[in-house]
This record gives C-alpha cells, structure tokens and sequence, in this order.
C-alpha cells in the first residue's frame, strides 16, 4: 500500500492564484480530513469527510473548498491565495473516525 | 483550544526511557488520550491511545492516573530516532468532540 500520498510537495503561489492540493489514500478508509501547520505551532482541522458525497468544517475553513466524488481522494482548495494561507499542509485518513489517523508527508505552500 | 498541557521540551539520554506527561484536568468520562508524534517536519505518526487502564504497544507505553486528569507516555529505551515532538490529544467520540485537537506538544530531545 502507498498509504496517503499528497502532491504536489512544494507549491509556491502569487496571491490570488488558485490551486488545489492533491489528496490520495489507498487503504479504503472512509475518513479523511486536512490540516495545516503553522511554524512552531501545532495542526488545525481545516475540513473533513466521513465517506464519499460527505464533508464538513474543521476550525479554520475559510478560504479552502473540499470534495469528495470517491473514497480514495479528497482534494483541498484554495481559491484565492493568501500570504496567510502559507502554511504545511497534511491530509489523512482512517478507517473510521475514532480510529488511528495515518498522515500524508505534506504539502509545503508559500503564498507570495 | 487543545485540552491538554504539556512540557515545551525535554531532554533524554539515549537508551534511557523517556517519561512524557500530560495534564488533561477536564477530560470527561467518555473522552480518550491519543498521542501522535511528528519527526522533523514529517507527517504526525501514531503512537498509542487509552481511555483508563494503562496500555502497552511495541513502541511505547501509555500510563493513565486513576482520575484520568494526567498521563505519561513511556518510551522504554529511547533511540535518536525518537528525538520529536510528541503531541498529547484528548478525544471524545461524539460529534464535535472527536477530531484530533493537536496542541504545540513537547519537543523531545535524545541524545547520545
């Protein structure tokens, strides 16, 4: 298995621009969820989901969209970039909600 | 706000174990503690979770108080691949109660 894989892992934007970070797992998890982490700072729940067609807010939402057409991918994104939003960004998945979460190895976004 | 307090740092002499805690004095019946580490800036791994009874995984050691108001995550003989921060997280397993609230944890140190 991959487990959770993230792309792209470096992202450098202008503000304003748009993108969307990639989001994949292969264990058939239906729980899948994005943080982001800031310098020196712990990971805040940006949006989640708990099965296909399902997704929620976490504590810090705004200015990020999620979707979730298929149980393997739950892409995030920004739609107009903000040098606020730079940030490490991680995905991850489990098998249900309370269960251990596996971490993707992260998206690094600087907003310029 | 995360529900835990943790020491920013410590250190620990490699092969010794290594005794993090965690206050958690308003954790409710039902509420789990989970603890997640992270390495360097990789994803959050893992590590063990309890609800009362202490419990014992291949990597760590989780050691609860009998009024659940604090922990300790005993890691037996650490290595210098255990250098990380480790991340102490209650859960509960209601709506809105059951994400992962990470703090900014304790950044331990192990040295040769």
């Amino acid at each position: 298995n991959a487990g959770v894989t993230q792309t792209p892992k470096f992202q450098v934007l202008k503000t304003g621009q748009s993108m969307t970070l990639q989001c994949a797992q292969d264990m058939n998890h239906e729980y899948m969820s994005w943080y982001r982490q800031d310098p020196g700072m712990g990971l805040r729940l940006i949006h989640y989901s708990v099965g296909a067609g399902i997704t929620d807010q976490g504590e810090v939402p705004n200015g990020y969209n999620v979707s979730r057409s298929t149980t393997e991918d739950f892409p995030l994104r920004l739609l107009s970039a903000a040098p606020s939003q730079t940030s490490v960004y991680f995905c991850a998945s489990s098998y249900q909600e309370n269960n251990e979460q596996f971490f993707g190895p992260g998206t690094r976004l600087t907003v310029l | 706000d995360a529900k835990t307090t943790q020491p920013p740092s410590m250190d620990c002499a490699e092969g010794r174990a290594a005794n993090l805690p965690c206050n958690h004095s308003t954790i409710s019946g039902n509420e789990y503690v989970y603890w997640y580490r992270q390495i360097h800036s990789q994803g959050p791994q893992y590590i063990i979770h309890g609800l009362k009874n202490n419990e014992t995984n291949e990597m760590a050691s989780l050691i609860i108080t009998e009024d659940r108001k604090s922990s300790t995550l005993i890691l037996p003989h650490a290595t210098l691949r255990d250098t990380a921060v480790y991340y102490c997280i209650v859960r509960g397993i209601s709506y809105n109660t059951d994400k992962l609230i990470f703090g900014t944890g304790t950044r331990l140190q192990v040295f040769p």
